[in-house]
């Protein structure tokens, strides 16, 4: 069965410093990775995917994200945090056989000033 | 582009009311839509996939019967939420993907707040 684990609930992290959101999966075949951002009341944005080739993902926002086959992970990075990117963080994995994401429980990040 | 819209944003109604809410894809065509809820602070749970023109498949533990999916066009799919009841109170939100696209993306909607007193 597919599955996604964030280990954190929350993630505190000073404005300007790096940031890591960690997620793990668990899933059968080659794995289709997403993270997304979920701001207040709002619906989900994309920030990046990693489907197949280099396994340092780029997206949206100067966040990127390293896909590591043999931990099974796909953690969230960012070089320099800003107070703006506070919010709830998604990662979600998908079977290349099956439609359907899975998400983990969610990461909030809160960036202080 | 890729831009997915729900309506209403957010609804309040009296229990045993049904609710409808609309998820329309604005500049693409989606075969395939998904319903997703929300609890607070919680994740997403997929609820159903819904496929253009053909009955919709729902999760196990989803009652086809209190969630009725509608997908008529490759633009719009409905989901009512019948005889409502506080419980069935939560944030729904829908994804679309692009019909016969090569892209694996699901694009989500801004999501619904359902409120049943």
């Amino acid at each position: 069965a597919q599955s996604v684990a964030q280990p954190e609930d929350q993630v505190n992290v000073a404005e300007g410093n790096p940031l890591t959101v960690k997620c793990t999966y668990s899933v059968s075949g080659n794995p289709y990775l997403f993270w997304y951002v979920q701001y207040p009341n709002r619906g989900l944005q994309f920030l990046l995917k990693y489907i197949t080739g280099d396994n340092l993902v780029k997206g949206s926002y100067g966040f990127e994200a390293e896909f590591n086959k043999s931990q099974t992970s796909f953690h969230l990075k960012k070089p320099s945090a800003l107070v703006s990117d506070s919010a709830l963080y998604f990662c979600a994995v998908r079977s290349y056989n099956t439609d359907k994401l899975i998400f983990g429980t969610g990461t909030r990040l809160q960036v202080f000033p | 582009g890729a831009v997915v819209s729900q309506h209403p944003s957010r609804v309040i109604c009296k229990s045993g009311t049904s609710v409808k809410i609309e998820c329309r894809s604005l500049d693409f065509q989606a075969t395939t839509m998904f319903w997703y809820r929300q609890f607070p602070k919680q994740s997403l749970m997929l609820m159903a996939t819904s496929n253009e023109g053909s009955k919709a498949t729902y999760e196990q533990g989803v009652e086809k019967d209190k969630f009725l999916i509608n997908h008529a066009s490759l633009t719009l799919s409905t989901l009512t939420v019948t005889s409502a009841h506080p419980e069935d109170s939560s944030f729904y939100i829908c994804s679309a993907r692009i019909a016969g696209g090569h892209t694996n993306e699901q694009f989500f909607g801004p999501g619904t707040r359902l409120t049943v007193l």
